[in-house]
């Protein structure tokens, strides 16, 4: 089954700077998710990007999606220390009740 | 609003021992329920969905086996615990239909010894 890919693994930014990941996916889809992951928690849904709209915000949240690369980034801008945590990506595919996740991307946060 | 509940938080068992993982959803109605399994420091895998009362769909061999007896409830279940079951394991639900976002509970963590 097809599956995101993050890159980076692992950020390390100071606290104001942004924050910006990008996934990969490998097939056509209808939509790709974004969610956040707090240490020893549950993952929490961030945004939703169609596969006809190339570019998205909620709050400092800014996605894109290119699918002609088939490829998307999420920009968190002017970070907080409450972001560490890990993104991870997910693509729904036409036809299916699944998402494929990622293997998430670490992002701390330092004050 | 919707809430979803799974317990326990933390659960230690023996190798061999029965399991059995519970989650329930309030606030909606026919939802689409999932199961995942989180390995330490990796993605999630997708072990159970359903998409209605009786309704299970498994995406990997394994010793583990899901079942649905009502709406918003969804239980995970094993005869037999193996040492490779350990792991991070959480329950989600999505408003019915395809490519819906999916809302996680907090997650059950699961060491065999």
């Amino acid at each position: 089954s097809q599956q995101g890919e993050e890159d980076p693994q692992a950020l390390s930014i100071q606290e104001g700077e942004n924050a910006t990941m990008n996934c990969s996916y490998k097939t056509s889809i209808n939509n790709l998710q974004w969610y956040r992951q707090n240490s020893g928690r549950g993952l929490v849904h961030l945004i939703l990007i169609r596969s006809n709209e190339r570019e998205k915000h909620s709050g400092r949240l800014r996605v894109t999606l290119d699918t002609s690369k088939k490829s998307s980034s999420l920009l968190i801008t002017a970070s907080r220390a409450a972001d560490t945590a890990s993104y991870f990506c997910a693509t729904a595919l036409y036809g299916n009740n699944r998402l494929a996740f990622g293997k998430g991307n670490q992002v701390v946060v330092i004050p | 609003s919707q809430t979803i509940h799974q317990w326990p938080a933390t659960l230690v068992q023996p190798v061999g021992s029965p399991l059995s993982l519970e989650c329930t959803v309030e606030g909606t109605s026919n939802p689409n329920l999932y199961w995942y399994r989180q390995a330490a420091g990796r993605g999630l895998q997708l072990l159970f969905y359903s998409v209605g009362i009786g309704q299970i769909s498994s995406e990997v061999p394994q010793n583990l086996s899901a079942s649905r007896p009502q709406d918003r409830q969804f239980i995970l279940s094993s005869k037999k615990l193996l040492l490779s079951d350990s792991g991070f394991y959480l329950c989600a639900w999505s408003p019915p239909g395809q490519g819906q976002p999916q809302h996680f509970g907090d997650g059950t963590r699961l060491s065999i010894l």
